[in-house]
């Protein structure tokens, strides 16, 4: 498998403007995670699905963010409107059914985001 | 609440000498405990990681972990650097309660320099 894939790998976009960003886990797993990193916050987790289903998006700053998943080979993560603030790198990351011991996250190369 | 803290931010040491990591974590439940890297402009990959049994694990690149309940640590430790560890390296927890791995609360990281 060629691991999670992320697009674009950059992103630059004037403030206001909508912001989408693309990913495909790894094949039969049925988590996905959507981590945010700045400098000011390390890495934080924005929302994760389970079956595509969202389970818990208490990390989403704001309602300018949503994610949605509808299949599980895809996922997007849209900011509108998009704010300076908003310029981080954006990764996504799978991991397999809990049934096993080893569900450990597999990461993308992520999605580095800058608004101005 | 769960947390992680990472002492150091940064680590300077020169090839060939040993290095540790501090990483100490806060956590009302059981957990499970990671170390990952990350190289420049990559993502995260996973270096190793407690499960449960054996309170010390390796990696295949000879950096290993040791796991301390009684002193909430899991510092990470190699005997000797080579200039291909220069990295930032992140330790993180995620609650055991049976479900993804991939449900991660990130160190604020440690970036690792290693110097001819």
């Amino acid at each position: 498998d060629a691991g999670v894939i992320q697009s674009p790998r950059h992103e630059v976009t004037e403030m206001g403007q909508e912001v989408t960003l693309r990913c495909k886990p790894i094949s039969g797993h049925d988590y996905l995670f959507w981590y945010r990193q700045t400098m000011m916050r390390g890495l934080e987790l924005l929302i994760y699905f389970n079956n595509n289903v969202p389970i818990d998006d208490s990390g989403m700053p704001e309602d300018r963010f949503s994610a949605k998943m509808p299949n599980a080979s895809f996922s997007t993560l849209k900011i509108q409107p998009s704010e300076p603030r908003d310029s981080a790198v954006y990764f996504c990351a799978s991991s397999p059914p809990a049934a096993g011991i080893n569900t450990e996250a597999f990461f993308g190369q992520g999605t580095r985001l800058t608004v101005v | 609440a769960q947390s992680v803290t990472q002492l150091d931010s940064q680590v300077p040491v020169f090839e060939e000498a040993p290095v540790e990591l501090r990483c100490n974590y806060s956590s009302s439940v059981s957990v499970y405990l990671f170390w990952y890297v990350q190289y420049p402009n990559q993502g995260l990959q996973l270096l190793l990681k407690y499960l449960s049994g054996s309170t010390l694990v390796e990696s295949i690149n000879g950096f290993e972990a040791e796991f301390n309940k009684s002193q909430t640590s899991f510092h990470l430790r190699k005997p000797s650097v080579h200039i291909s560890d220069t990295a930032e390296y992140f330790c993180a927890l995620a609650p055991n309660y049976g479900g993804s791995q991939g449900n991660l609360i990130f160190g604020k990281g440690t970036k690792l320099s290693v110097k001819p």
